[in-house]
C-alpha cells in the first residue's frame, strides 16, 4: 500500500515553455501533497504544500507565479513549471500523506530545460 | 528551529561489513524521526520510523532507536549488501506542522 506516482519520469523541453508534472497517489486519498526539488547530490528542498481544494503554501523564496501547484483532487496534485529556463533544471519530487503522519514519496521527475 | 545531521559521506564499506550512519537533531517538542533511502534515479522511500524516545524502528535489517537525551537517532545494519548502495536521509516531523526537514543525506557505497 500507500504507492504514490510521478508522471512523467523525465521531461526534456525548451527554454520558455511550460511543463506540468503529475503526482497521484494511487491506493491512499492524500489530504496533504507536498512538492520537493533535489538539486545533485543534495538534499531535498521543500517548495510547497497543498492541501486538497486550497491554495498551495509555498515556502519562502519560491515563486508562486512560476511553480503553479494545484491540488484539485485527494489524489492528484500538479507542478507547473511556467516559462521554464535551464536554471529550472532539477530533480522534482512529490510525497502525498494521508490521515496518519509518514509522507510517501513518489520516484520523481527529472527535468532539463535546454 | 528543526534541523538534522548527519555524517557526511560518501560512507564505503566492503560487503558484510557493520554499518552506521549518525543522525542528531534539534527540535521542539517530541519529534517523529526517520530514515529515508533513495537508490540511484529514485524518489524516495521510508525506511523506518520511530514516533517517540526508546523506540526502535527496523526494517529489511536496518534498526535505528530514538534517544531523546543525546537527540540522536543512528542507523545501523549489522551485514551490509551490495544492494544497499544508496542515499540514506534521515529526517523528523513535528506533529503540529506535518513538514519534514531532512539532514543532508549520507551516500553508502558497498562494494563486493
Amino acid at each position: 500500500g500507500a504507492v504514490v506516482s510521478q508522471h512523467p519520469s523525465r521531461v526534456i523541453c525548451k527554454s520558455g515553455t511550460s511543463v506540468k508534472i503529475e503526482c497521484r497517489s494511487l491506493d491512499f486519498q492524500a489530504t496533504t501533497m507536498f512538492w520537493y526539488r533535489q538539486f545533485p547530490k543534495k538534499s531535498l528542498m521543500l517548495m510547497a504544500t497543498s492541501n486538497e481544494g486550497s491554495k498551495a503554501t509555498y515556502e519562502q523564496g519560491v515563486e508562486k507565479d512560476k511553480f503553479l501547484i494545484n491540488h484539485a483532487s485527494l489524489t492528484l496534485s500538479t507542478l507547473t513549471v511556467t516559462s521554464a529556463h535551464p536554471e529550472d533544471s532539477s530533480f522534482y519530487i512529490c510525497s502525498a500523506q494521508g490521515g496518519q503522519e509518514t509522507q510517501y514519496f513518489g520516484p520523481g521527475t527529472r527535468l532539463l530545460v535546454l | 528551529g528543526n534541523s538534522v545531521t548527519q555524517m557526511e559521506g560518501p560512507v564505503t564499506l566492503s560487503e558484510e561489513a557493520f554499518l552506521t550512519i549518525n543522525c542528531t537533531y534539534t527540535a521542539t517538542g517530541y519529534p517523529s524521526l526517520f530514515w529515508y533511502v533513495q537508490y540511484p534515479g529514485e524518489g524516495l522511500q521510508l525506511l523506518l520510523k520511530a514516533t517517540k524516545a526508546d523506540d526502535k524502528g527496523s526494517n529489511k535489517g536496518f534498526e535505528a532507536t530514538y534517544r531523546k537525551e543525546t537527540t540522536s537517532f543512528h542507523l545501523e545494519k549489522g551485514s551490509v549488501q551490495v544492494s544497499d548502495s544508496a542515499v540514506y536521509f534521515c529526517a523528523l516531523s513535528n506533529n503540529a506542522g506535518n513538514m519534514l526537514t531532512f539532514g543532508g543525506g549520507t551516500r553508502l557505497m558497498v562494494k563486493p
